[in-house]
């Protein structure tokens, strides 16, 4: 099984600021990876596919990078609407999941 | 647009058989387009695949479930199954299917409790 491990665990941040999470592979996964964002109540919203490729409807704010082990999500400038839970996805071996980094507001 | 949606009893007893049904509309699920996916994620907590299946029948589970799970396919009806067996209060969750990576249902909520 690929364990994916995120970090931070939560990220207090202020709105316009720019943050980095952060997802690394126990294998390498190729580009086979996706970001997901989560609010309260929600089923996961695909953000990232193929490690760097926005989702439909996606935000340019939102831009993903990496390959192999390790992989970052970036938010150029955190806006109200973005504060939730992220979890990156593995998908060359069945499927894993990171345990998610949550962003909250400072 | 695909679209996916789960539906079944939301509550269960200790020991008995969940079964929950995932309709498909806006695609085929015999187009050989997708893998289909369920994932679940127990209250407060992570997400967790439980298994695939792929155009054609073929299955793969996540080994956490063992023998307990089956996905299954109505090509007839456009929709998946999933029969999660001896449920417990651990496997109270909200159950997603998804199609590939891009398309996930809204969730159905599934308790577990006497």
């Amino acid at each position: 099984e690929i364990v994916m491990t995120q970090s931070p665990v939560t990220l207090s941040v202020s709105p316009g600021e720019r943050v980095t999470l952060s997802c690394r592979a126990s294998q390498s996964v190729s580009s086979n990876l996706a970001w997901y964002q989560q609010k309260p109540g929600q089923a996961p919203r695909l953000l990232i596919s193929g490690a760097s490729t926005r989702a439909t409807g996606i935000p340019a704010r939102f831009s993903g990078s990496g390959s192999g082990t390790e992989f970052t999500l970036t938010i150029s400038s955190l806006q109200s609407e973005d504060f939730a839970v992220y979890y990156c996805h593995q998908y060359t071996n069945w499927w894993t999941f990171g345990q998610g980094t949550k962003v909250d507001i400072k | 647009q695909l679209q996916l949606q789960e539906s079944g009893p939301g509550l269960a007893k200790p020991s008995e058989t969940l079964s929950l049904t995932c309709t498909v509309s806006g695609g085929s699920i015999s187009s050989g387009s997708y893998y289909w996916a369920w994932i679940r994620q127990p209250p407060g907590k992570g997400l967790e695949w439980i298994g695939s299946i792929y155009y054609g029948g073929s299955t793969y589970y996540n080994p956490s479930f063992k023998s307990r799970v089956t996905i299954s396919e109505d090509t007839s009806e456009n929709h998946l199954s999933l029969k999660l067996t001896s449920v417990t209060a651990a496997d109270t969750a909200v159950y997603y299917c998804a199609g590939g990576v891009t398309n996930w249902g809204l969730g159905t909520l599934v308790t577990v409790s006497s």
